[in-house]
């Protein structure tokens, strides 16, 4: 099994509704990052969670890190076309010194106009 | 500039061929890394250079030499691949120290 799990796999939703993703870690979260890819296309780095309870938001996306369930969720609010795509999860797993991201399972997200 | 460049953006090659992917960075990171991307799949870490050395090789086939020349330039060299080498690469860099990686658009590679 996957270290990130996420939830959805995949989501299809109207444009307007709000909508949430969550990501799951098996080990404790010292630091998870939120990116969304476009289809077959570069990571774009949304926003990134430190403390436990930290919440931030990024124009109509607000992410939370729950670091004692060791899960993090993202909220996006009045989806629209552009928000389509796939967002993943990801970890630091940076240990003395060497640096080492891991990525979550992945939602793909459509938005229906 | 913060922008990671990946060429060639296409890559169609034989089994048989030898070519090279290139990945340029001009943010001053120490970080740099190689992942492989296979369709309706995160990204899978291949490896990660610090300081110009190789720090990670997540037990990848020796037919991907990476090569890291400078710190702004990260080569993924390919030598006798396989069909199922057939994927999206992907180049990221990042601050050392700062755990916020900015990706490059990829290397969509077909191996026939």
């Amino acid at each position: 099994s996957q270290e990130l799990e996420q939830s959805p796999q995949s989501l299809i939703v109207q444009e307007g509704k709000n909508l949430t993703i969550n990501c799951t870690s098996s080990k404790t979260l010292y630091g998870l990052y939120w990116y969304k890819q476009k289809y077959g296309e570069g990571l774009i780095f949304l926003m990134m969670l430190q403390k436990g309870g930290e919440e931030k938001s990024h124009e109509k996306i607000t992410a939370k890190l729950d670091e004692k369930k060791q899960q993090s969720s993202l909220h996006i609010t009045a989806s629209q076309p552009s928000h389509a795509g796939i967002y993943l999860c990801g970890a630091d797993r940076t240990t003395s010194g060497t640096y080492k991201y891991i990525f979550g399972t992945g939602t793909r997200l459509k938005v229906l106009a | 500039d913060t922008e990671v460049t990946q060429t060639p953006k296409h890559l169609v090659m034989g089994m048989t061929n030898k070519k090279s992917l290139k990945c340029e960075q001009h943010m001053g990171h120490r970080a740099m890394y190689w992942y492989k991307q296979k369709a309706k799949k995160p990204p899978e870490l291949m490896f990660v250079y610090s300081y110009e050395k190789l720090s990670i090789n997540e037990s990848v086939p020796s037919r991907f030499s990476p090569e890291c020349p400078n710190s702004s330039l990260l080569n993924l060299h390919l030598h006798a691949l396989q069909p199922e080498d057939s994927a999206l690469y992907l180049c990221a860099s990042s601050r050392t120290g700062r755990p916020e990686a900015f990706f490059g658009q990829g290397t969509r590679l077909t191996v026939v």
